[in-house]
């Protein structure tokens, strides 16, 4: 079975300050690894992926996250925090070939940005 | 890049009532999609996952005599919510190929 674990149910950040949530996973196989971004009452929006390859991976918005096999942690960053990031972010794991994925979610972290 | 459009986006019903939501791969064919439920302040959970040409699978503890899942084509499943309670209040959101999420539909049962 996996699992995905997202510590801290809340997270603030001043503006332009350096925005990091944190993501670990459980996974019996190597793990498909998402980040997603909701806004309220909206549908989620892929911010990056990891499959396979480079563990270091770009996403849109600015948005970066690093798969660590060690320490089975994907943990989400970004430099410099705009107003607009202020959302509900979901980690999520899938076991299953890439185009076919169900995926199983972390509780969320909200991300509010402090101006 | 893949698109999933789900409709409607928001429905209001009475209870006692069902309700139909649509999700529609537009620029790709989707054997399988995903169905998941969104309580306020949640996380996403799977709901079934739905088969093109076959039976849904339901997930633990979904009664899928109330949620009915068709997949009669490619690029088309449905979700129909049959006799709408109350409790059946959510955020349900399909997903399909990458996986590509629709916008979701908030149903509010009253």
């Amino acid at each position: 079975a996996q699992s995905v674990t997202q510590l801290g149910s809340h997270v603030s950040v001043s503006e332009g300050a350096l925005v990091l949530l944190r993501c670990n996973y459980s996974s019996s196989v190597p793990p498909y690894l998402f980040w997603y971004v909701q806004y309220p009452n909206q549908g989620l929006q892929l911010l990056l992926k990891y499959t396979t390859g480079a563990t270091l991976v770009k996403g849109i918005n600015g948005f970066e996250a690093e798969f660590k096999k060690s320490e089975t942690s994907f943990h989400l960053t970004k430099p410099s925090a705009h107003m607009s990031d202020a959302a509900e972010y979901f980690c999520a794991v899938s076991e299953t070939n890439f185009g076919n994925e169900k995926l199983t979610f972390g509780t969320g972290t909200r991300l509010t940005i402090i101006p | 890049g893949a698109v999933v459009s789900q409709h409607p986006s928001w429905v209001i019903c009475k209870s006692g009532t069902s309700v139909k939501i649509e999700c529609r791969s537009l620029d790709f064919q989707a054997t399988t999609m995903f169905w998941y439920r969104q309580f306020p302040k949640q996380s996403l959970m799977l709901m079934a996952t739905s088969n093109e040409g076959s039976k849904a699978t339901y997930e633990q503890g979904v009664e899928k005599d109330k949620f009915l899942i068709n997949h009669a084509s490619l690029t088309l499943s449905t979700l129909t919510v049959t006799s709408a309670h109350p409790e059946d209040s959510s955020f349900y959101i399909c997903s399909a190929r990458g996986p590509v999420f629709g916008q979701g539909t908030r149903l509010t049962v009253v």
